[in-house]
């Protein structure tokens, strides 16, 4: 059974960099796309982006200048890079994995990342 | 950038059916996905490809999409079914969620 598990900062202060990475388990990273998707608190859902294991990217245009999404195979991770973030980017944020432009079928559990001073 | 649009919310009786409606500009020439989130949860599929179950999902959910409008239907809704549901596609290679659903069991 493949397992996503997000781990990074709970806490971000304004105009610095959200860092996080997704771990997977119990299956290859390869072969499949990645994708982060973020929920604002009693909100909806958002994608952000996606890479797939060779390292081909694509992002959601809205956040595309402060987002980079990278993979490391080697050690079966992704990871999501936000900068110069805001109140606005105040989410639970999700990892996510997909076939090429299908259904997310595995989901991490989601962690919750605060941007505040 | 394209938008698919849902009513905020829906009431069911137990026993009845339900239906959420997702609108987008030619959505039935895409597939359409549906996801199910239950409070402090994350989002699980029940639909894919417009009108596929994924295992393990109950025959009660099925989908269905033409011309603009998606549509997932709940026959015989459970309190279990009490959730927010969220549509989902492809656009231009990049995912696109409605703004999701909140199915009131009541």
């Amino acid at each position: 059974q493949v397992q996503l598990q997000e781990s990074g900062p709970g806490l971000v202060k304004p105009s610095e960099t959200l860092s996080l990475t997704c771990s997977v388990s119990g299956g290859s990273i390869s072969s499949y796309y990645w994708s982060w998707i973020r929920q604002p608190p009693g909100k909806g859902l958002e994608w952000i982006g996606y890479i797939y294991y060779s390292g081909s990217t694509k992002y959601n245009p809205s956040l595309k200048s402060r987002v980079t999404i990278s993979v490391d195979t080697s050690k079966n991770q992704f990871s999501l890079k936000l900068s110069s973030v805001t109140a606005a980017d105040t989410a639970v944020y999700y990892c996510a994995r997909h076939t090429e432009l299908t259904y997310f079928d595995y989901w991490g559990q989601g962690t919750l990342v605060t941007v505040s001073s | 950038s394209y938008e698919l649009t849902q009513p905020p919310s829906v009431s069911v009786s137990p026993g009845q059916t339900a239906s959420i409606t997702c609108s987008g500009g030619k959505l039935g020439e895409k597939y359409a996905y549906w996801y199910q989130q239950k409070p402090g949860q994350s989002p699980v599929l029940v639909i894919y490809r417009d009108s596929k179950r994924p295992s393990g999902i109950p025959e009660r959910f099925s989908g269905s999409n033409s011309g603009n409008t998606a549509t997932l239907t709940i026959s015989g809704t459970q309190a279990m079914d009490e959730a927010d549901y969220y549509c989902q596609a492809w656009d231009s290679n990049t995912a696109v969620f409605g703004g999701g659903t909140k199915l009131t069991v009541l």
